[in-house]
């Protein structure tokens, strides 16, 4: 019963290509979030969407775009992989009258070569 | 959002309490203290939250100091499963925020 899930779990792509990561969650919530988590095991919020509108968008490039298909879902697509893209992306789902409990994903590996 | 400050790592033995600090001492009026933890591999876990009085729930105890500029997180009696990064975030809890995951405490409980 994962609340809130993501695949793939690891990925490894080269420079240049484009790739999906995504994210479902079965809480019900009506928020779900997208952050990244650099190599220095900082994380930052990239996204976050409410009733497919997205509310915050952190000075990420316009290389990544979130796409919600349905409340349940928030898919996270990057175009044009850079080096620097590498990290962990986690994607975290919660209510919007309730925002500070999140209930985070286990996380995709993303590794660009 | 207000900065936090914690210590880079600490030490607990299991069964024992582990109380992990956090200095907020530009925390604005409407800021609430959060605090999540990350065990190795997973994603962040919510543990608490305050804005002003002491909290308690399943998983810990929050205190805030009166003036609200610095808080602790009490594991009241910490297992080996606890061993985790804790972070310690202040926001407001309007539309908007912002949320950003400093460098937290990595507590280690030992056997």
């Amino acid at each position: 019963d994962t609340a809130v899930s993501q695949t793939p779990k690891y990925l490894v792509t080269q420079m240049g290509n484009d790739k999906s990561i995504k994210c479902e969650q079965n809480l019900g919530h009506d928020t779900m979030y997208w952050y990244k988590q650099d190599s220095k095991k900082f994380l930052k919020i990239m996204f976050s969407y409410n009733n497919k509108e997205l509310i915050i968008n952190e000075t990420v490039p316009n290389r990544f775009s979130p796409k919600s298909p349905d409340k349940a879902h928030l898919n996270l697509h990057i175009n044009s992989l850079e080096l620097g893209d590498s990290a962990v992306y986690f994607c975290a789902s919660s209510q919007e009258s309730r925002r500070e409990t999140q209930y985070f994903g286990p996380g995709t590996r993303l590794l660009v070569l | 959002d207000a900065k936090t400050t914690q210590p880079t790592s600490m030490d607990c033995a299991e069964g024992r309490a582990a109380n992990l600090p956090c200095n907020h001492s530009t925390i604005s009026g409407n800021e609430y203290v959060y605090w999540y933890r990350q065990i190795h591999s997973q994603g962040p876990q919510y543990i608490i939250h305050g804005l002003k009085n002491n909290e308690t729930n399943e998983m810990a105890s929050l205190i805030i100091t009166e003036d609200r500029k610095s808080s602790t997180l009490i594991l009241p009696h910490a297992t080996l499963r606890d061993t985790a990064v804790y972070y310690c975030i202040v926001r407001g809890n309007t539309g908007g925020f912002k949320t950003i995951f400093g460098a937290g405490t990595r507590l280690f409980v030992k056997a």
